[in-house]
């Protein structure tokens, strides 16, 4: 079972920062926060993932709470190519075995 | 191309009838996943290797999923006696193992299994 729970759905205005929450109140130590995200008829694509601190990238933000336990992508500007499922996945490091486990994912749907 | 390559796009099957599904993973990448995407569904992990060795295989749904990669590269999935539940898109991904060990996973566009 996946171990992050997402909101199903969420609209963005175009221009606008696209904030997509999750919570992984279990989440161990070791474990990694992981975001891809899945436009409609093509493969997952990896967006950003972090441990404890806050992380960027040319895509997106990442910020982490102190405790972990949950953790919020933005995209600080949305355009219409960003409607996708958006995954949101804790894992540990892959030598320890870990995979990638989707849940139902958050569908951002960004509107003109 | 430079990325994960999966065929044939589009495969369909009649009922009882073997499938044999491949993925070309981007060069050097040692681990290769398959994962099972139902439709509006998340995807399943079916199987992961590192290199030709089968690491995990605790996806599979039954035995008559069966997945190789004989030489560490090129990897396929066959699915024998293919069943209507088996209709879904069946996504290859790879990974080059970093420093960090964190791996970040390149996925195919996927293969499009529709069982009459």
């Amino acid at each position: 079972d996946a171990k992050t729970t997402q909101p199903p759905s969420m609209d963005c205005a175009e221009g606008r920062a696209a904030n997509l929450p999750c919570n992984h109140s279990t989440i161990s130590g070791n474990e990694y926060v992981y975001w891809y995200r899945q436009i409609h008829s093509q493969g997952p694509q990896y967006i950003i993932h972090g441990l404890k601190n806050n992380e960027t990238n040319e895509m997106a933000s990442l910020i982490i709470t102190e405790d972990r336990k949950s953790s919020t992508l933005i995209l600080p500007h949305a355009t219409l190519r960003d409607t996708a499922v958006y995954y949101c996945i804790v894992r540990v490091a892959l030598n320890q075995g870990g995979k990638l486990i989707f849940g139902q994912g958050t569908e951002l749907s960004v509107k003109p | 191309g430079a990325g994960v390559s999966q065929s044939p796009r589009y495969k369909v099957a009649k009922r009882g009838q073997d499938v044999a599904l491949r993925c070309d993973p981007i060069s050097g990448h040692v681990s290769l996943f398959w994962y099972q995407q139902a439709l509006g569904q998340g995807p399943e992990f079916l199987t992961y290797f590192q290199n030709e060795a089968q690491l995990d295989k605790s996806g599979l749904p039954s035995d008559r999923f069966f997945a190789e990669r004989p030489e560490g590269s090129v990897s396929t999935l066959k699915i024998q006696r293919t069943q209507q539940e088996d209709s879904a898109v069946y996504l290859c991904a790879s990974s080059f193992i970093d420093r960090g060990n964190t791996g970040e996973l390149f996925f195919g566009e996927g293969s499009r299994l529709t069982v009459l």
